[in-house]
C-alpha cells in the first residue's frame, strides 16, 4: 500500500466543519483511500472511501483531487464525538491487512 | 447497521494461562481478521479467514492460534499467554461492497493484560 502522510494533529471548534487533509503522492491506479477514526480505547471505525469521484455518505465526504495525489476528509458539522486519531490510508480494496500510520489527532473543542 | 462484537473489553490473565478471545459479526461476511495495536508500532495483522474452517497466517502469528468452525464466529487462542502479548487487540470482518472492495469493519477491541 502507498505511503500516506497526514498532519500530527489539529484542533477544530464544536459545529464547524472539519478539513483533514491526507498526502498519498504514490498511490497506485487500484488504490482506493480510505478513512478510519478511533477514538480512544476503542476499536477503528469506518468512515468512508473513495477510488477517484468525490464521494459522501452520513458520517462525512471525501475529496479526492484529479491527480489522486492527496485528499481531504470533510466532517461538515463536528461535535465533541468527533475528537479522536484519523487515519488516512492506501488500499486496494482487496481483502487483506490494512496498515495505519500514525494518523491525525483531532480535538473538536466547545 | 454494521456489527462486530468482542467477548471481553477487558481481560487479565496469568503468564501460561491459555487464553481465548471471541468474534462474532452478524453481516454474514466472509473475510475475518485478528488484530493487535500497540503504541508506535500501528495494527499488526495476526491472523485472517477467508471461509469457514479456512485460516490464514498473518505477520506475526507466533504463539497465537485461531479457529473458525462458524462462518460468524472467529476465534484467538493464546495457548500460553506471556506478558509481551499484553496488548489492544482488535477483530475485524469484511465482504463486497458496492465498489467491489473489501471494507473491513472492526469490533470494539479486547484490552489484554498478562501478568
Amino acid at each position: 500500500d502507498a505511503k500516506t502522510t497526514q498532519p500530527t494533529s489539529m484542533d477544530c471548534a464544536e459545529g464547524r466543519a472539519a478539513n483533514l487533509p491526507c498526502n498519498h503522492s504514490t498511490i497506485s491506479g487500484n488504490e482506493y483511500v480510505y478513512w478510519y477514526r478511533q477514538i480512544h480505547s476503542q476499536g477503528p471505525q469506518y468512515i468512508i472511501h473513495g477510488l477517484k469521484n468525490n464521494e459522501t455518505n452520513e458520517m462525512a465526504s471525501l475529496i479526492i483531487t484529479e491527480d489522486r495525489k492527496s485528499s481531504t476528509l470533510i466532517l461538515p458539522h463536528a461535535t465533541l464525538r468527533d475528537t479522536a486519531v484519523y487515519y488516512c490510508i492506501a488500499h486496494r480494496g482487496s481483502w487483506g491487512k490494512l496498515q495505519f500510520g500514525a494518523g491525525t489527532q483531532v480535538v473538536v473543542t466547545p | 447497521d454494521v456489527k462486530v462484537t468482542q467477548s471481553s473489553r477487558y481481560l487479565v490473565k496469568r503468564t501460561g494461562e491459555k487464553v481465548f478471545l471471541e468474534c462474532v459479526q452478524d453481516m454474514d461476511h466472509e473475510n475475518m481478521f485478528w488484530y493487535r495495536q500497540d503504541p508506535g508500532l500501528g495494527l499488526r495483522l495476526i491472523y485472517f479467514s477467508y471461509d469457514v474452517k479456512m485460516k490464514e497466517k498473518g505477520d506475526i502469528p507466533e504463539g497465537y492460534s485461531v479457529s473458525r468452525e462458524k462462518k460468524e464466529r472467529f476465534s484467538l487462542i493464546l495457548e500460553s499467554a506471556s506478558t509481551n502479548q499484553t496488548s489492544m487487540y482488535l477483530c475485524a470482518s469484511s465482504s463486497r461492497d458496492r465498489f467491489l472492495t473489501d471494507t473491513q469493519y472492526f469490533g470494539p477491541g479486547t484490552r489484554l493484560t498478562v501478568l
